[in-house]
């Protein structure tokens, strides 16, 4: 029973090349979420998935791009990566009202 | 504008006292309420939640109290034992269905 899975686990990028992280949960969750975690900052929501087929915003969205490819995956696109965009990235899948599974993050760094 | 509110950074409690972990929200619609656990290096994981129709919920050390009319809620836990340093996080799930983070308590039990 493996939950959320996403990879890679450490990426290291340059300013200005593309990347897409990878997640998939086996939960049949229909909700998915992309967070990031900065010092002090706590766990920021970049998307939000409700259901296949339908993404949405959350509150720090500029920069990356969502795909809902099914219900099992949920991939978050860096198009042109930036310094300001090193972080630990979270996925996160769950039935609202109930608790989240997330997975163990990736940690991302832009040079 | 943070709709979750956790305004202190860090509480160190001797082990076996009470921990109380705070947290503020801004919109009394939002009508469930989660806390989370983090070790570093891993995701967070879920440890206990509230809905808005009760003002308490208990878990073994672990207890919720919810002040709705203070847009309030906190985290009990009793005794405290060093196995419970780690970031605490308080969430909301609003009412599109998007869950929300304060910025987290670090919580150090000393032996």
């Amino acid at each position: 029973n493996a939950g959320v899975t996403q990879t890679p686990k450490f990426q290291v990028l340059k300013t200005g090349q593309s990347m897409t992280l990878q997640c998939a949960q086996d939960m049949n969750h229909n909700s998915m979420y992309w967070y990031r975690q900065d010092p002090g900052m706590g766990l920021r929501l970049i998307y939000y998935s409700a259901s296949e087929g339908t993404t949405d915003k959350g509150e720090v969205p500029n920069g990356y791009n969502v795909s809902r490819l099914n219900k099992r995956e949920f991939s978050l696109r860096l198009e042109s990566a930036a310094p300001s965009q090193t972080s630990v990235y979270f996925c996160a899948s769950s039935d609202p009202p109930h608790g989240t599974h997330f997975g163990n993050g990736t940690r991302l760094t832009v040079t | 504008d943070q709709q979750v509110k956790q305004n202190s950074p860090s509480l160190s409690v001797q082990e076996g006292r009470i921990s109380i972990l705070n947290c503020d929200y801004t919109n009394s619609m939002f009508d469930y309420f989660l806390w989370y656990k983090k070790y570093p290096a891993e995701g967070p994981t879920f440890l206990i939640s509230i809905s808005s129709i009760k003002d308490k919920n208990e878990d073994g050390r672990f207890t919720v109290f919810l002040n709705k009319s203070a847009k309030h809620l906190s985290l009990h836990i009793v005794p405290s034992q060093p196995g419970d340093s780690a970031v605490y996080f308080c969430a909301v799930y609003n009412q599109g269905g998007k869950l929300i983070f304060g910025q987290g308590t670090e919580l150090s039990v000393k032996p």
